[in-house]
């Protein structure tokens, strides 16, 4: 079973408007965090925001917000009013487990939403 | 700019050849970690370093191998290069302190093209 289910292939929103790009997760361990990236056509994978499992209140950066609903297990990102430099692929991950001093905090990656802004 | 550095940002080579890929992480990060990114497969964990040893393996091929050195660089090896392992290689850092808020931070890539 897939770990990080990213279910929109590809979005568009229009500028200034708000977008959500929808993350489920599958995990037994009571202890996770959740991060999201953008990845631009250029490449390279740039942190956007974390979500710790613990975390009581929804995490947010600048115009970005994490909306986390544990119970449904999913952790959805909001873009607030969009930009032209917003469209790129989007990837969810999720890191599971504590550090019991032989433990690995690997990325597992959804496959990625393309959000495409619309002037 | 993430303060991950990889070398080089683009490889072309052929088939059956072997290829080194560096890393520098982040200034106070001890841990990397090496991810490949293709098409068909998507981001994948290949493999994780911690302060100069090897702390887990995900889906590695026995052809790849990897290394950390004492001044914390690491180097991904890639030997008998096949048509498949063409993709976007990824060196990731982070503190590795244990501490939820650990992040991963990711370095440009290198593009490996294999002919």
């Amino acid at each position: 079973a897939q770990k990080i289910t990213q279910t929109q292939p590809g979005m568009f929103v229009q500028e200034k408007e708000a977008v959500t790009l929808d993350c489920t997760y599958d995990t037994s361990d009571p202890s996770y965090g959740l991060f999201w990236y953008k990845q631009p056509s250029s490449g390279e994978m740039i942190f956007l925001i974390y979500q710790g499992s613990y975390d009581q209140q929804n995490a947010t950066e600048g115009r970005y917000s994490l909306n986390f609903q544990k119970a449904r297990k999913s952790a959805n990102l909001v873009i607030s009013a969009s930009q032209l430099g917003d469209s790129a692929m989007y990837f969810c991950a999720m890191r599971e487990g504590r550090d019991s001093g032989a433990g690995s905090y690997q990325l597992t990656f959804g496959k990625g939403t393309k959000l495409s802004v619309i002037p | 700019d993430s303060g991950v550095t990889q070398t080089p940002k683009h490889l072309i080579t052929a088939t059956g050849q072997r290829v080194t890929l560096r890393c520098s992480p982040r200034s106070g990060d001890l841990s990397v970690y090496w991810y490949q990114q293709s098409l068909d497969q998507g981001l994948q964990f290949l493999i994780q370093y911690y302060n100069g040893e090897e702390r887990a393996k995900g889906n590695i091929l026995e052809r790849f191998s990897a290394q950390q050195f004492p001044d914390l660089h690491s180097e991904l090896n890639l030997s008998s290069l096949e048509l498949g392992d063409s993709a976007l290689y990824f060196c990731a850092s982070g503190r590795g302190s244990g501490l939820s808020t650990d992040t991963q931070y990711f370095g440009p890539g290198t593009r490996l093209t294999v002919l």
